[in-house]
């Protein structure tokens, strides 16, 4: 079946250390996205793709970082910096440049990560 | 830039009530607007879309939201919940300043109860 997988489905690390978090699609979308979801604040876009080589900071890229060095898969670097790292992150695709204005996202099922 | 404010953080129905579930959009132009479901430790679901075509959209799950211009009204509504209804409900407009970025709400946790 075709969908979005993101890993792990929980992490636990220690403050000060870097976290990876994997986004894999086989969906065919050239479109990729990552929100970072907090209980009564909906969700923020961190950063997205649209296409291989290229990516747009979104509303909250302060602290993170990503690559986009194959169509299916956009890593998710949670740095350091990053002042309050514990939250539900998301990772979303849609079909294309064009078809991104229709707005309609696929989403895997998140990675929480908790910073100790 | 656009957005969307649900009103409302916790809506609380009865199996069987109708369901309102509030949004307001805030655009210069028309916007596409979009209302998504996500149940408990997963990712979003889209329900349904107003992309500029019929103002009353149907949706997946017996759904349906009507766009309202004169009242930069999204409302989501169900005629009789059903305990499998549960979950938390975003609203969600196209940012027309960068055209790939879906702008959401803060989102409305829809309890449903016997």
């Amino acid at each position: 079946d075709g969908g979005i997988t993101q890993s792990p489905k929980y992490l636990f690390r220690k403050e000060g250390q870097n976290v990876t978090l994997s986004c894999e699609q086989n969906l065919n979308h050239d479109a990729m996205y990552w929100y970072r979801q907090d209980p009564g604040q909906g969700l923020r876009l961190i950063y997205y793709s649209q296409i291989v080589n290229d990516f747009q900071k979104g509303d909250i890229a302060e602290g993170y970082s990503v690559s986009r060095e194959k169509k299916e898969s956009f890593p998710l670097t949670v740095t350091s910096a990053q002042k309050n790292p514990t939250a539900f992150y998301l990772c979303a695709s849609s079909k294309g440049r064009r078809d991104s204005y229709t707005g309609e996202l696929f989403f895997g099922e998140g990675s929480r990560l908790t910073v100790l | 830039a656009q957005s969307v404010t649900q009103l409302g953080s916790h809506v609380s129905v009865s199996e069987g009530a109708l369901v309102l579930l509030r949004c307001n959009y805030s655009s210069s132009v028309p916007p596409y607007l979009f209302w998504y479901v996500q149940y408990p430790n997963q990712g979003l679901q889209l329900l349904l879309k107003y992309t500029s075509a019929a103002t009353l959209v149907k949706g997946i799950n017996g759904f349906e939201a009507e766009f309202k211009k004169s009242e930069t009204s999204f409302h989501l509504t169900k005629p009789s919940a059903h305990m499998s209804d549960a979950a938390e409900y975003f609203c969600a407009v196209i940012n027309t300043g960068t055209a790939s970025k879906l702008t959401f709400g803060t989102g409305t946790r829809l309890q449903v109860t016997l």
